[in-house]
Formats: C-alpha cells, structure tokens, sequence
C-alpha cells in the first residue's frame, strides 16, 4: 500500500479556507485516497475520499493531482470546530490504516 | 440514528482478569474492526471482520480475540488483560471491506489496567 506524507501540524484562520496536503507518490491505480479527521480523543470520521477526480461534498473538497501523486483537502470556510488531526490514506481496500496525521488548529 | 456504539465507555481493571467491550451497529454493514489508539503510535487495527463468521487479524492482534456471529455484533475479548493493553479502543463499521464506503466509528473505550 502506498505510504502517505502529511505535514505534522498547521494553522487556519477562522472563516478562511484550509488547505491540506498529503503526498502519496507511490500510489497504484486502483488504490483511493481518504480522508478522515479526529476531534480531540474521539471516532475518527469520515469526511470525503475520491480515486481519480476532485470530489466535494457538505463538509470538504478534494483535489487529486492528475498524476495521483498527491492530494489536498479544502475545507472552505474553517470553523473552530474544524480542529482536529487530519488522516490521509491510500488503500485499495477499506480497512484503513492511519499515520500521524496533521493537526490542524483553527484560530479566532 | 446510524450509528456504531461500544460498551462500557471507560473501564479500569486488573492484570488477568477477562473482560469484554461489545461493539454493536444498527447499518447492517458487512464489516467490522477494532482499533487501538496509543500516544505516539496512532491508530493500529486489531482485528477485522469481512461478515458474519469471518474474522482475520489486523497489525496488533496478540492477546485478543474476537467474533462475530451476528452481523449487527463484534465484540473484542481481552483474555487476560496486562497493563500493556492500556488503551483507546475504537470499533468501526463499513458496508463492505472491498469497496470506497465511509467507515462509521463508535465513541471509543478508555480500558485501564492495572
């Protein structure tokens, strides 16, 4: 499985857009990049995936370069709420394995 | 409410003695899995199960055991537990093991051992 590279820690002002990269050089064809996030000491959760086009949904963006080799998740209008670590993962199937994350913190 | 819910939320026990934190989900989802949470160490999966009747080891399965003879249960069995299964413990659900589908995971168990 393809091994993920993600900044270990940003800030995001409250209101503006926050924007996080993930680097997944060695991803193979049929492998999905996921995002999941982790509030505090929480379940993680579930917030977009995609495989080969940019995908958006009510929480998130994702934008996939055309190469597929990296990634970045935009959550357009950062709340406090939205402090959390960030987990990318590239797997083809659906049991995910989670790295260090990035741990995004929203400021007022 | 879908959701994915574990019992009990914290539990403090001794070294030896077993114990059980149900898992249970109400989105007929295909498969389950047990993850531990440590500092340092991240999310590392203990076991898994595909459907009712099987089950297979994640990255951390030593001194645990599991089963799944129900779809909607998984619950994770600590035989013996020692103070190195001190943990964070996170079920989670999904509707198949071998396609795109989010992950649903439960609220998590604080196990203390002491």
């Amino acid at each position: 499985d393809a091994k993920t590279t993600q900044p270990t820690s940003m800030d995001c002002a409250e209101g503006r857009a926050a924007n996080l990269p993930c680097n997944h050089s060695t991803i193979s064809g049929n492998e999905y990049v996921y995002w999941y996030r982790q509030i505090h000491s929480q379940g993680p959760q579930y917030i977009i995936h995609g495989l080969k086009n940019n995908e958006t949904n009510e929480m998130a963006s994702l934008i996939i370069t055309e190469d597929r080799k990296s990634s970045t998740l935009i959550l357009p209008h950062a709340t406090l709420r939205d402090t959390a670590v960030y987990y990318c993962i590239v797997r083809v199937t659906n049991d995910m394995r989670f790295g260090a994350g990035t741990r995004l913190t929203v400021k007022p | 409410e879908a959701q994915v819910t574990q019992n009990p939320r914290y539990l403090i026990t001794v070294t030896g003695k077993k114990l059980t934190v149900t898992c249970s989900q109400n989105m007929n989802h295909e498969y389950m899995s047990w993850y531990r949470q440590d500092p340092g160490l991240g999310l590392r999966q203990i076991y898994y199960s595909m459907n009712v009747e099987v089950t297979d080891k994640g990255d951390v399965p030593e001194g645990y055991k599991v089963s799944r003879k129900e779809k909607r249960n998984f619950p994770l069995i600590l035989e013996s537990p020692s103070p190195n299964q001190t943990s964070l413990y996170f079920c989670a659900s999904t509707r198949s093991g071998r396609a795109p589908y989010e992950q649903y995971f439960g609220p998590g168990t604080r196990l203390t051992v002491t």
